[in-house]
């Protein structure tokens, strides 16, 4: 069974801090890699995706991948208090699916 | 106003009863994806279907139903074989990692 691991949390920062969130998968194969936010109550919404070792930035998000270590992470620059939400990661399985991790629920506190 | 639509928000459902939920996008896109969330939990996959009347079962398809008869639209059916329906139910369209989710409809078993 391919499976995606994140602590469930809840992560809690100071506002103004940086939050890192982290992702496992074991499937060698996947190929690409996905961060979704999803507030209370809410659908998921997605935020970063990254193909290639190394990092990615997008404004205050910066996601890491990498592949050998079979880890990805997301970090939060300056966090806000409207960054509070869980976020999920998912990672490819086939052309047609996803498989997605049970989130990690952040917390920044004002 | 472009967009993926989910009705009802809120669904009851009887001992016994079939329901059916909506799922509508008007983003032109092939592919829709069913999941269910339980509280705490990551989205699993019901079914998904990559093109007008054709869609393969996800992982926990047992206890559900679904058409493709029209590009826009993706009807799930809740059967009475589905003994543990309360969950939170999001409708997706897109590619597998660009997926864009409709607002979600609450199961709830009375």
């Amino acid at each position: 069974q391919k499976e995606v691991e994140q602590n469930s949390g809840p992560l809690s920062v100071p506002e103004g801090a940086i939050a890192s969130l982290n992702c496992t998968y074991s499937d060698r194969g996947s190929q690409s890699f996905f961060w979704y936010r999803q507030y209370s109550g809410k659908s998921p919404e997605l935020i970063m995706f990254i193909y290639s070792n190394g990092d990615k930035e997008d404004g205050r998000f910066t996601a890491q991948l990498n592949k050998a270590s079979q880890y990805v992470s997301l970090l939060i620059r300056d966090s806000q208090p409207s960054d509070s939400a869980t976020y999920l990661c998912a990672v490819t399985a086939s052309s047609y699916k996803l498989i997605f991790g049970s989130g990690t629920r952040l917390l920044v506190r004002p | 106003d472009g967009g993926i639509t989910q009705s009802p928000k809120y669904l009851f459902r009887k001992e016994g009863q079939n329901v059916t939920l909506s799922c509508e996008q008007n983003l032109n896109h092939d592919a829709m994806y069913w999941y269910r969330q339980d509280p705490g939990q990551g989205l699993r996959l019901i079914y998904y279907s990559q093109i007008v009347n054709d869609f393969q079962k996800g992982d926990i398809a047992e206890g559900y139903s679904v058409s493709r008869e029209k590009k826009e639209s993706f009807p799930l059916t809740v059967t009475s074989a589905q003994k543990n329906p309360t969950a939170f139910y999001l409708c997706a369209s897109g590619s597998p990692g660009t997926q864009y989710f409709g607002p979600g409809t609450r199961l709830l078993v009375l």
